[in-house]
């Protein structure tokens, strides 16, 4: 079964950092280029950022609104991708999903976990 | 950046009835990669439609998509119970993804 499985969310302060995962099973997760895409309680969805796969040069990109203060990442030999994200504002409350388009796993996205900053 | 208007925001419907959903692009979208998806309260998206028109896999065939360049349209033939939910568009480039605000469609 095809699965994207999210961690690492929790209450952290204005300012403060968190790592997300994205652990992935039941397909080639090396060829899938992947995304974060976030929600904020009751408001649409927002994309924060993609890694290529690295036979296409493992590049990331990032939305506006978090580009130099998060980090996207991915190991292979554990089927994962991560979510670093430094300098917390109130504004980056939200369940944060991983997904991908890639063919290998056209559609397929986690359940999200949720990340509220507040003091 | 690709801007995407949905419209309308709110369609109130009954099971049964036809239900056509727009979505514009602020510039053309290259290959047609605009993707719709359905979400549910406390539910991950769920992918409907891909490159305009391509259903998902399991999708049922009720869900169509249509349209290039600029004008997309996602048309559920007749409204089950389960359809009531909200819709995003969806933009996938080469560099960024974009999203529309969304249109929810409710029971009237």
């Amino acid at each position: 079964e095809v699965q994207l499985v999210e961690s690492g969310g929790g209450l952290v302060k204005p300012g403060g950092s968190l790592r997300l995962s994205c652990a992935a099973s039941g397909f080639t997760f090396s060829n899938a280029w992947m995304n974060w895409v976030r929600q904020a309680p009751g408001k649409g969805l927002e994309w924060v950022g993609r890694i290529k796969s690295k036979s296409d040069g493992g590049t990331t990109d990032y939305a506006a609104p978090v580009k130099g203060t998060f980090t996207i990442s991915r190991d292979d030999s554990k089927n994962t991708m991560y979510l670093q994200m430094n300098s917390l504002k109130t504004e980056d409350t939200a369940v944060y999903y991983c997904t991908t388009l890639s063919s290998v796993a056209r559609g397929t996205w986690g359940q999200g976990t949720l990340v509220t900053v507040s003091s | 950046e690709i801007v995407l208007t949905q419209s309308p925001g709110t369609l109130s419907l009954s099971p049964g009835e036809r239900a056509t959903l727009s979505c514009r692009a602020s510039q053309s979208v290259s290959g047609s990669y605009l993707a719709w998806y359905q979400q549910k309260p406390g539910q991950a998206p769920r992918l409907l439609i891909y490159v305009a028109s391509s259903r998902a896999t399991g999708i049922p065939d009720r869900f169509s998509g249509s349209g290039s360049g600029t004008d997309f349209t996602l048309t559920i033939s007749r409204l089950e119970p389960e359809d009531f939910a909200v819709y995003y568009c969806q933009h996938y480039g080469s560099s960024s993804w974009t999203f529309g605000q969304g249109t929810k469609v409710e029971i009237k």
